[in-house]
């Protein structure tokens, strides 16, 4: 089983609230990334990261931000949650080497009232 | 980054043989072919991947052709529970490698 943790697993806000969705990795993967997924479509890079103080945006624009302070730590934030954020938002890493094998986190379905 | 085509839907039947091909004509020479399998509310989860001829683990197999253009998934005797949509990425790890997922192909089991 991956190493990939994202809480909470189930998350229903009021708009306007600032919000921190969670992920963490124990298999000291240096790149993580964040996608954004509504029900039946394909996932959508939202961000990136190649290790410790890197962030990238992807190619989905998301007025979401995240951080990377440690290794194994690669939180999502919204300050201001809208209706327009309700979506599956789903955590992975990748190793190094030659294996491009991605490791996904359970999700955090996020629904904004 | 090579771009792939897959089927958008297929339809199967417990017990039948399912093959799902995936187009990469511009796979460039280091790239790996990875598969991937998602249910509804959960992270894609990987299958299978393989580099060139014939690749087999306890869940699938992965053809793939002497030119690389193309992979077919093959998933034996499938059930009820391999209902689900399947992915085809093509790169090789490290530098600036980003895992991209398109549309997937999503695989109906019928009893």
């Amino acid at each position: 089983e991956a190493d990939i943790y994202q809480t909470p697993r189930y998350l229903v806000i009021g708009t306007g609230k600032k919000i921190t969705l969670e992920c963490s990795q124990t298999m000291g993967h240096d790149k993580m990334y964040w996608y954004q997924q509504d029900p039946g479509m394909e996932l959508h890079l939202i961000h990136y990261s190649y290790g410790v103080n890197s962030t990238e945006k992807g190619d989905l624009s998301s007025e979401s931000t995240v951080s990377r302070i440690r290794t194994e730590h690669f939180p999502l934030t919204l300050e201001s949650a809208r209706p327009s954020h309700t979506s599956q938002y789903l955590c992975a890493s990748t190793p190094r080497g030659l294996n491009t094998e991605a490791f996904f986190g359970q999700g955090t379905r996020l629904t904004v009232v | 980054l090579a771009k792939t085509t897959q089927p958008i839907s297929m339809d199967s039947y417990e017990g039948q043989e399912v093959n799902i091909t995936c187009s990469h004509n511009n796979i460039a020479t280091n790239d790996y072919i990875t598969w991937y399998q998602q249910f509804p509310s959960q992270g894609p989860r990987f299958i299978i991947q393989g580099y060139k001829t014939k690749v087999t683990n306890e869940v699938a197999s992965l053809f793939i052709p002497a030119d690389r253009k193309s992979s077919t998934l093959s998933l034996p005797r499938v059930s009820l529970s391999d209902t689900a949509v399947y992915y085809c990425l093509v790169g090789v790890s490290g530098g600036s490698y980003i895992p991209t997922f398109g549309r997937g192909t999503s695989l109906i089991v019928h009893p």
